[in-house]
């Protein structure tokens, strides 16, 4: 198995809405990373989880809420999000992070829309 | 703090035309290289990497790109684009640390391809 998987594909909730998005791998990778890309802009990170810890917190608003549960999953929380939350929330893995050449496998992202 | 840059934004070429594609990044250390590409509405999908060795990588769907350190460049190349190249293009860096850790990818601004049929 060499891929990420996201779920759901497509969201829409509302502002006062909870919700969760979750993603998956089975490739071993012991870092996690969650991604939020705005139309026609690159991935941003979000936070990034090593050895199932929370490593990075990009300074992101506490309405986003991660977890990751195992080695294999993480998520995302969500509470009170604003419209100008909406965009692709992409996740990613990789190996170890104490290790050098590697690289991230993305999944297909769950496009979320805030209403 | 390190940077990425595509200084193309936007490039329009017919298809059969040849595409270069610039990145540079200003990490001064050992670095991974990555170009993505994101087809519209669809997510991102690895085009092609460099970590070591020969600095003329060879990625999928017949694109290359070539790593030239003194030049801190890792640009994408394609002898004979399609329309179904057109998509965003994303130049990526993992600079590694000292003792060979990894810090967090880096993505350059992006650079729109679109080619006319």
């Amino acid at each position: 198995d060499t891929e990420v998987t996201q779920t759901p594909k497509h969201l829409v909730m509302g502002m006062t809405n909870k919700k969760s998005l979750k993603c998956e791998q089975h490739m071993g990778h012991r870092a996690m990373y969650w991604y939020k890309q705005k139309a026609k802009k690159p991935p941003e990170l979000m936070f990034v989880y090593s050895y199932e810890k929370l490593s990075i917190n990009e300074s992101v608003p506490s309405r986003f809420s991660p977890e990751c549960p195992n080695s294999s999953l993480l998520n995302l929380h969500l509470h009170a999000l604003q419209p100008e939350d909406s965009a692709l929330y992409l996740c990613a893995s990789s190996q170890d992070r104490t290790k050098g050449n590697y690289g991230y496998t993305f999944g297909s992202g769950t496009r979320l829309t805030v209403v | 703090a390190q940077s990425v840059s595509q200084h193309n934004h936007h490039v329009i070429l017919s298809e059969a035309a040849s595409l270069e594609l610039g990145c540079n990044y200003s990490y001064g250390g050992t670095v991974n290289l990555f170009w993505y590409v994101q087809y519209p509405g669809q997510h991102l999908q690895l085009l092609l990497k460099y970590f070591s060795g020969d600095p003329l990588v060879k990625g999928i769907k017949g694109f290359e790109a070539e790593f030239i350190k003194s030049k801190f460049s890792f640009n994408l190349r394609k002898p004979s684009v399609q329309w179904s190249d057109t998509a965003e293009y994303f130049c990526a860096v993992i600079p590694l640390g000292s003792s060979g850790s990894a810090r967090q990818l880096t993505f350059g601004s992006g650079t729109q391809l679109t080619v006319l049929p």
